[in-house]
């Protein structure tokens, strides 16, 4: 099986501006998570999708959104970047176990 | 409120040895606990979890024990090898939050061969 994967994988976009992140699951999951991952704060879940409904959500402010399709493709959108946006995004996907999730390779993003 | 520690950043450890990695958590509802190994570069690895009815599981090399009365867990690589040399994360997780998992700061964990 295919793992989860994440497009693209770097990335380099200036303040004030959006930016769309994409990834696929696993084929048969249907939880897909993000988490920001920095060297000050660590992996900080962002959010949760099941059947394209946001589920849960964590402490960022509204310019970070996302949503997930119909075949569990998810993506997530940062609006306004800051320069402290600038961090590696993960996604992860489950399948039956809402735990036991599994990280795609991660979008590095640079905010100049 | 960090609920989620791993006290040593790092962890050097002669190949062939027992590795031991330790995780404390503060929040009572966690109810399941896993370990993940990363590279740089790439996405954490599911290595192992615990369900917070057991004390221990074990898979091959890896065994996880968990002390729930003094909300510790810690993770066990018997023998250690070069190949294990990574960043181990260790994270819990809780019924009421939906795909949220609560990672600790890492330990990096360096094998001598």
């Amino acid at each position: 099986k295919a793992g989860v994967t994440q497009t693209p994988r770097y990335l380099i976009k200036t303040r004030g501006q959006q930016v769309t992140l994409s990834c696929s699951p696993i084929s048969g999951h249907r939880s897909v998570s993000w988490y920001q991952q920095t060297p000050g704060q660590g992996l900080q879940f962002l959010f949760e999708y099941f059947s394209e409904t946001q589920r849960n959500k964590g402490n960022f402010p509204g310019r970070f959104s996302g949503r997930q399709f119909s075949n569990s493709r998810s993506e997530m959108n940062v609006s306004t970047l800051e320069l402290g946006d600038s961090a590696l995004y993960l996604c992860a996907s489950s399948l039956v176990l809402p735990y036991e999730q599994y990280f795609g390779p991660g979008t590095r993003l640079t905010v100049t | 409120d960090q609920q989620v520690k791993q006290n040593s950043p790092s962890l050097s450890v002669q190949e062939g040895r027992i590795s031991i990695l330790n995780c404390d958590y503060t929040n009572s509802m966690f109810d399941y606990f896993l370990w993940y190994k990363k590279y740089p570069a790439e996405g954490p690895t599911f290595l192992i979890s615990i369900s917070s009815i057991k004390d221990k599981n074990e898979d091959g090399r890896f065994t996880v024990f968990l002390n729930k009365s003094a909300k510790h867990l810690s993770l066990h690589i018997v023998p250690s090898q070069p190949g294990d040399s990574a960043v181990y994360f260790c994270a819990a997780g809780d019924g009421t939050s939906y795909g949220k998992l609560t990672f600790g700061q890492g330990t990096i964990l360096t094998v001598h061969p």
